[in-house]
């Protein structure tokens, strides 16, 4: 079984600050991580994935996550926050050797204040 | 890059009727789909996969015959929500993946489905 956790619901960071939003896994197998950013009222849209090699991701929207696997942690993070990523992220991992389906995490909502 | 086009964005329906939400990847073959449900302020929960000319594959705890899928095509596949009542209004959101891409993941906007 694979599942995804964010510890936080919710991460309030100033405009012009450092952001992080936290992500764990667990799978059996070898990990394909996905962070996802989703608006209200609209599907998810891709901002970066892990599948192998360098275990620092860079993404859109100047994102990037650090996978981890001895933390077995896929946190995303961008140096200077912006009031536009104000948003709902998703992480979620898919097992490699297990199937095609990705598994969520519960959602971080990140709030960027001015 | 990749699109998804899920339809209608919203929808509003009388309890007892029937609702069809289509799901069509726009510029690529989708051999693989996926619908979720999304309740307010919470993650995706997945319902089902389905795949090309097969049936679906259900999630533990969806009703196979309340919630229909259809993927006839390599790039449309339709949920229809049968004898809707108030608690199947959610949010669906449809996934496609790419036949010759083992992780490549498109959504679609979403469904905003409001059962009275």
């Amino acid at each position: 079984a694979q599942s995804v956790a964010q510890p936080e619901d919710q991460v309030n960071v100033a405009e012009g600050n450092p952001l992080t939003v936290k992500c764990t896994y667990s799978v059996s197998g070898n990990p394909y991580l996905f962070w996802y950013v989703q608006y209200p009222n609209r599907g998810l849209q891709f901002l970066l994935k892990y599948i192998t090699g360098d275990n620092l991701v860079k993404g859109s929207y100047g994102f990037e996550a650090e996978f981890n696997k001895s933390q077995t942690s896929f946190h995303l993070k961008k140096p200077s926050a912006l009031v536009s990523d104000s948003a709902l992220y998703f992480c979620a991992v898919r097992d490699r050797d297990a199937g095609n389906m990705l598994t969520f995490g519960g959602g971080t909502r990140l709030m960027v204040k001015p | 890059g990749a699109v998804v086009s899920q339809h209608p964005s919203w929808v509003i329906c009388k309890s007892g009727t029937s609702v069809k939400i289509e799901c069509r990847s726009l510029d690529f073959q989708a051999t693989t789909m996926f619908w979720y449900r999304q309740f307010p302020k919470q993650s995706l929960m997945l319902m089902a996969t389905s795949n090309e000319g097969s049936k679906a594959t259900y999630e533990q705890g969806v009703e196979k015959d309340k919630f229909l899928i259809n993927h006839a095509s390599l790039t449309l596949s339709t949920l229809t929500v049968t004898s809707a009542h108030p608690e199947d209004s959610s949010f669906y959101i449809c996934s496609a993946r790419e036949g010759q891409t083992l992780y490549g993941y498109t959504f679609g906007s979403g469904t905003r489905l409001t059962v009275v």
